[in-house]
């Protein structure tokens, strides 16, 4: 079966301080991986996705995810968080059935 | 249309009574999702379609039914709802390639 496991379901962290929302896995699943946000009433945004080749992945607004096989980890990091990054972050998998599993999602609030 | 479409944007429904919720693309994605976002537990998939024609249930499909006669739409209908029900429904497609999915707005079902 395919879980996709957020370890984090809050992450409060000041403005301009680096932050990591993790994720992990479960291998049984293809490896195809995404990153959403979404903000307040609003639907999902892709962040970035994983399908091949690199595992350093660089999406929208700054934000990066580096996908590491041996530990089915996705964990998502920004150097430098603002105000407006304040979201609900989800992780997702892609299943060879063509299905997207996600998880339960992390809460970023950015504290002024 | 730009995207992928939902009506209605909220509901109030009373128990027992049957509900569709619509959803159109116009993308010409072959795959179409429909989820249900619950706090605390993230998106769960409730039924699926990787082609016109066909569907297949995902997480929680019990009370829910879905059909896909054509390309662009894919109706999500609540039979007898139940205040269970009450959630935010996304509906989502993608191109089947490995692509991310692309998400609604969302509709807000509140059954009382």
């Amino acid at each position: 079966a395919q879980s996709v496991t957020q370890l984090d379901s809050q992450v409060p962290v000041f403005e301009e301080a680096p932050v990591e929302l993790r994720c992990n896995y479960s291998s049984s699943v293809s490896v195809y991986l995404f990153w959403y946000v979404q903000y307040p009433n609003q639907g999902l945004q892709l962040l970035l996705k994983y399908l091949s080749g690199s595992t350093l992945v660089k999406g929208i607004n700054g934000f990066e995810a580096e996908f590491n096989k041996s530990q089915t980890s996705f964990h998502l990091r920004k150097p430098s968080v603002h105000i407006s990054d304040t979201a609900e972050y989800f992780c997702a998998v892609r299943t060879t059935g063509n299905q997207f599993y996600f998880g339960t999602g992390t809460s970023l609030t950015v504290i002024p | 249309i730009a995207g992928i479409t939902q009506a209605p944007t909220s509901q109030i429904l009373a128990a027992g009574r049957r509900m569709t919720l619509r959803c159109t693309q116009d993308m010409r994605h072959n795959a179409m999702y429909w989820y249900r976002q619950d706090l605390g537990l993230g998106l769960r998939l409730i039924h699926y379609s990787n082609t016109a024609g066909t569907t297949g249930k995902g997480e929680v499909p019990d009370g829910y039914s879905v059909s896909r006669a054509n390309t662009d739409d894919f109706p999500l209908t609540l039979a007898s709802a139940v205040p269970s029900q009450t959630s935010v429904y996304f509906c989502a497609s993608s191109d089947g390639t490995g692509n991310p999915a692309f998400f609604g707005q969302g509709t807000r079902l509140t059954v009382v």
